[in-house]
């Protein structure tokens, strides 16, 4: 089936401005996680979600960042007036909560944000 | 808190030779372990996995053993291929209501023909 799919996989945006992320989990998976990927932290956790909910935002660099998810399914991460240090690969990842692969985590390709 | 440390690259072997890519955890409860890779220019992938002490994961002639009591999960291939050229990731994950991965830093490993 399909995997994790994540639009756009580039984008460049000017400081100040705000972008948002859009990333498709595998159908039927009810966990949803965003990660960054940068030079400098390596791959750090940003947010959960458990269904619609996000019992873990503690991940969240600052109040910029925003996440919200919908019907279970396809979830968007906002960053407001982005600054340079949000250059980074933005990656989502999936997983089932039960069963013997869960917690098991597959990704996406990544959002390559460029901050200018 | 938890944390994951694993063995700086980057890696530089001779195709053939046996790899190890050590890793270390810290954890509170009882995490699930697991190695990861990146392929050049694609997404991670789940490699192996082990999710309680003794358990041995494997896959594509990789293996890495659950160790509790050095609370290590070192990665290991008897022979490595050009193509197993990459970056691995080792990570944990508490699960539960901290479902994320706590990654390492990541080990290039390039491999020579």
């Amino acid at each position: 089936g399909a995997g994790v799919s994540q639009s756009p996989s580039n984008k460049v945006t000017e400081k100040g401005k705000d972008v948002e992320l859009r990333c498709d989990p595998i159908s039927g998976h009810t966990a949803l996680y965003w990660y960054r990927q940068s030079l400098g932290q390596g791959l750090e956790f940003l947010i959960y979600f458990q269904g619609n909910s996000a019992p873990d935002k503690s991940g969240l660099p600052s109040d910029r960042f925003s996440a919200e998810r919908t019907g279970g399914s396809v979830s968007t991460l906002t960053i407001q007036r982005t600054q340079q240090e949000d250059s980074a690969v933005y990656l989502c990842a999936s997983s089932l909560l039960r069963g013997p692969s869960s917690y098991e985590q597959y990704f996406g390709p990544g959002t390559r944000l460029t901050v200018t | 808190g938890d944390s994951v440390t694993q063995m700086e690259g980057p890696v530089t072997l001779s195709e053939e030779a046996f790899l190890t890519i050590n890793c270390t955890y810290t954890a509170t409860g009882y995490p699930s372990l697991f190695w990861y890779v990146q392929y050049p220019g694609e997404g991670l992938q789940l490699l192996l996995k082990a999710t309680k002490a003794d358990d041995k994961g494997s896959n594509k002639g990789f293996e890495a053993t659950y160790r509790k009591e050095t609370t290590s999960f070192h990665l290991e291939k008897g022979s490595v291929q050009v193509s197993d050229s990459a970056v691995y990731f080792c990570a944990l994950s508490i699960g539960g209501s901290q479902g994320n991965l706590i990654f390492g830093k990541g080990t290039k490993l390039s491999v020579k023909p």
